[in-house]
């Protein structure tokens, strides 16, 4: 199985809104409402931020915001602010009940 | 709270097994599964397996099938990831994270381990 498909990097200003997209196939983005999304600052264990496409944990901001159409899911973060520097990676649920991660996005707030 | 507490790193050499524990606590183990995630020096986070801590039933990725070995102790509440004929290509920091079948997957994550194969 080869990752799902993320831009290499994405940067925003203060303030602004970014969105990262997540492609992946019929097998897994396409034929599953599970995809989840996680942030990962530097030497730390990545964080839930979205998961079921569209669902926040407690405790997460409501600027972070999932959607998908069709293969691809995308990560909206608006109001960007410094701290939201970091990786973020999407995650699908897959045939064979197994689990594929993308390729992975570093965010710079400019 | 939920906790994901593993062991510490490890230096191995080539050709050697290692195992790494992941010790939860906070909620009911045998209600959840364990994941376990690899993160290569500077690469992505890439999905190895998971086991149901209840019936101990396992899947890996096609990737990872007979390199890698998923148990569980249930009295001990602790998951296990064996990795076997270790390479200098298997270094990497290694995750375990809490799933639910149908529900909820990786919500909390243990600290990491690091595995250093080297001669």
């Amino acid at each position: 199985q080869s990752a799902l498909t993320q831009p290499a990097s994405v940067s925003g200003s203060p303030g602004q809104s970014i969105t990262i997209s997540c492609t992946g196939t019929s097998s897994d983005v396409g034929s599953y409402d599970r995809v989840s999304w996680y942030q990962q600052h530097p030497g730390k264990a990545p964080k839930l931020m979205i998961f079921d496409v569209i669902k926040r944990p407690s405790g997460i901001s409501n600027r972070f915001s999932g959607s998908k159409s069709g293969n691809t899911a995308s990560l909206t973060i608006s109001g960007l602010q410094a701290e939201d520097e970091a990786d973020y990676y999407c995650c699908s649920f897959g045939s064979n009940s197994t689990w594929l991660f993308g390729g992975g996005t570093k965010l710079t707030v400019v | 709270q939920v906790q994901l507490v593993q062991s510490g790193a490890e230096v191995r050499k080539p050709g050697a097994s290692v195992k790494v524990s992941c010790k939860a606590s906070g909620y009911t183990f045998t209600s959840y599964a364990i994941h376990w995630v690899r993160q290569a020096p500077g690469h992505r986070l890439e999905w190895m397996g998971w086991i149901s801590a209840d019936s101990g039933n396992t899947k890996y990725s096609q990737k990872f099938r007979g390199k890698v070995t998923i148990t569980r102790d249930t009295s001990a509440t602790t998951a296990y990831m064996e990795l076997s004929s270790l390479r200098s290509e298997d270094t990497a920091v290694f995750y375990c994270a809490r799933g639910r079948i149908g529900g909820i997957n990786f919500d909390y994550w243990g600290q990491g381990t690091l595995v250093i194969v080297s001669s």
